[in-house]
C-alpha cells in the first residue's frame, strides 16, 4: 500500500536556528497538505500544495511539492518556541477523500 | 463554529469491557474518519465514511472493532472487547468532499483511551 515517509522523526534546535523536514510517498499525490500537532493536541491544517514544484510560504515557514509530486518539504526560517509539535505532510491520491498521513517530524525548541 | 466534537475525552477501563467513543462532525461535512494514534504506529486511518457510507475499513485492526454512522451528525467506534494494546488516541475527523481530492481534514480533540 501506499507510504509516505518523513525524515527526521525527532529535531530538538536552539530557538533562532532553521529546521526542515522532508516528506517522501511512495506514490505520486494529487496534492500534500502539511498539519501540526502541539504537544496533548490534534492535527490542524497548515496548508495544501496542489501543483508540481509549487512553494508558498506562511511567514516564517516555507512549503515546497517536488516536481515529480512525490515528495514535500516544510522549512521554518528562525525557530521559536511556538514552533513546537509534530508535523505531518498528508496526501490524496486521485479524488478520493482519504489522506495518507505521513509518519510526523516532532520538534522541539529550546532557548 | 463548534467544531468535531468528541466525546469522552478520557476513558479508563479494565481489558474485556465495551468501549464506545462517540464524534458529532463539523456541519455540513460530508466525510467522517476516525483515526488512531500511538507513539509506535503513529496515526493510523481506521475507516471513513463518505455521505453515512463506510468507504474504506480497510485500517480497522480486527473484528472487536466496529464504525457505525446513522446520519451525517453522529458516528460511534466501538470496541468490544477491549484490551490493553488498544490504548491509544483516537481522533475523529472530518471533511467536506471536493470531488476533486483537495479535501481539508479539521480534527475532533480526541479521546485518551486506557485499557487496564
Amino acid at each position: 500500500g501506499q507510504q509516505v515517509m518523513q525524515i527526521p522523526q525527532y529535531q530538538h534546535v536552539q530557538e533562532g536556528e532553521d529546521f526542515t523536514t522532508y516528506c517522501n510517498s511512495s506514490t505520486t499525490l494529487s496534492n500534500i497538505q502539511w498539519y501540526k500537532q502541539r504537544p496533548g493536541g490534534h492535527p490542524v491544517f497548515l496548508i495544501q500544495l496542489v501543483k508540481s514544484g509549487e512553494v508558498k510560504k506562511q511567514k516564517r515557514l516555507t512549503f515546497q511539492f517536488g516536481e515529480a509530486k512525490k515528495n514535500s518539504s516544510l522549512h521554518i526560517t528562525a525557530t521559536q518556541t511556538t514552533d513546537v509539535g509534530t508535523y505531518f505532510c498528508a496526501g490524496h491520491t486521485g479524488t478520493a477523500s482519504k489522506l495518507t498521513f505521513g509518519t510526523g517530524t516532532r520538534l522541539q525548541v529550546t532557548l | 463554529d463548534a467544531g468535531v466534537i468528541q466525546s469522552p475525552r478520557h476513558e479508563v477501563t479494565e481489558m474485556g469491557q465495551e468501549v464506545t467513543l462517540r464524534c458529532k462532525p463539523i456541519s455540513g461535512h460530508n466525510s467522517l474518519f476516525w483515526y488512531r494514534q500511538t507513539m509506535m504506529r503513529g496515526l493510523e486511518l481506521l475507516i471513513y465514511f463518505n455521505n453515512n457510507v463506510p468507504i474504506d475499513d480497510s485500517g480497522m485492526p480486527e473484528d472487536r472493532f466496529s464504525a457505525k454512522m446513522p446520519n451525517a451528525s453522529f458516528s460511534t467506534l466501538k470496541i468490544q472487547p477491549s484490551e490493553p494494546r488498544d490504548s491509544a488516541v483516537y481522533f475523529c475527523a472530518s471533511s467536506f468532499r471536493t470531488g476533486v481530492g483537495t479535501d481539508t481534514q479539521y480534527f475532533g480533540p480526541g479521546t485518551r483511551l486506557t485499557v487496564l
